[in-house]
């Protein structure tokens, strides 16, 4: 079946700097999704990459779908203490997502 | 638009009882999709639903667990007879169609003692 991995799984990050978290992926995927999910909290939405070499930015959030469709990253600008939480990427297809472990990401002041 | 209910967003049982969870999916939204959590881990995907019907279930243990969507009422995630390491949040997600982005309910943390 499809699996996604995600490195690294734990990042600390001093607030002001920037970050990026990757995703990749052992086969093509059709799409990828990314969320975010505070501690204790539920996953929420934050993109879908669609398109090959696709690039879509969000503020600060800059996410990327690689020209292969096979690995993803998500880079953060001067991150903030709401930045905290673990992000996850998903694959798409076949009406199912298949989730990585995240990359917990915590935020020292 | 309220967004996806879930309940009891915790439930304790001891092992041999049985365990329900139900997802009210969010108003306009038939496509329904169960997810399960162990501590520090990525969402592992159980099952797939539309109203009546089960659309992919090759998540699902085979043993002990089953879903429903019926045609009124909520989804129920049923788990029989739980054991210690079905402990876990279980998380519903919906959507209008098939496919793309999903919106996840709060979550229901089931303890199994």
């Amino acid at each position: 079946g499809q699996q996604v991995m995600q490195i690294p799984q734990y990042q600390h990050v001093q607030e002001g700097e920037d970050f990026t978290t990757y995703c990749n992926s052992s086969t093509t995927l059709s799409n990828i999704q990314w969320y975010k999910q505070r501690p204790g909290g539920h996953p929420v939405f934050l993109i879908q990459l669609v398109k090959s070499g696709e690039v879509k930015k969000q503020k600060r959030l800059t996410f990327q779908f690689g020209e292969a469709k096979k690995n993803s990253s998500l880079h953060i600008t001067a991150t903030q203490t709401t930045d905290v939480g673990t992000y996850f990427c998903a694959g798409g297809g076949n009406n199912r997502l298949a989730f990585g472990k995240g990359n917990q990401v915590v935020v020292i002041p | 638009n309220a967004g996806v209910m879930q309940n009891p967003r915790h439930l304790v049982r001891r092992r041999g009882q049985e365990a329900r969870l139900r997802c009210s999916p969010m108003k306009g939204h038939s496509h329904v999709y169960w997810y399960r959590q162990l501590p520090e881990e990525g969402l592992k995907f159980m099952v797939y639903l539309q109203k009546e019907n089960i659309i992919d279930e090759s998540g699902m243990p085979k043993e002990r667990f089953s879903a429903e969507f019926p045609k009124e009422g909520p989804s129920i995630l049923r788990i029989q007879q739980v054991v210690r390491g079905d402990s876990a949040a279980y998380f519903c997600a919906s959507s209008p169609a098939a496919g793309p982005e999903q919106y996840f309910g709060p979550g229901t943390r089931l303890t199994v003692t």
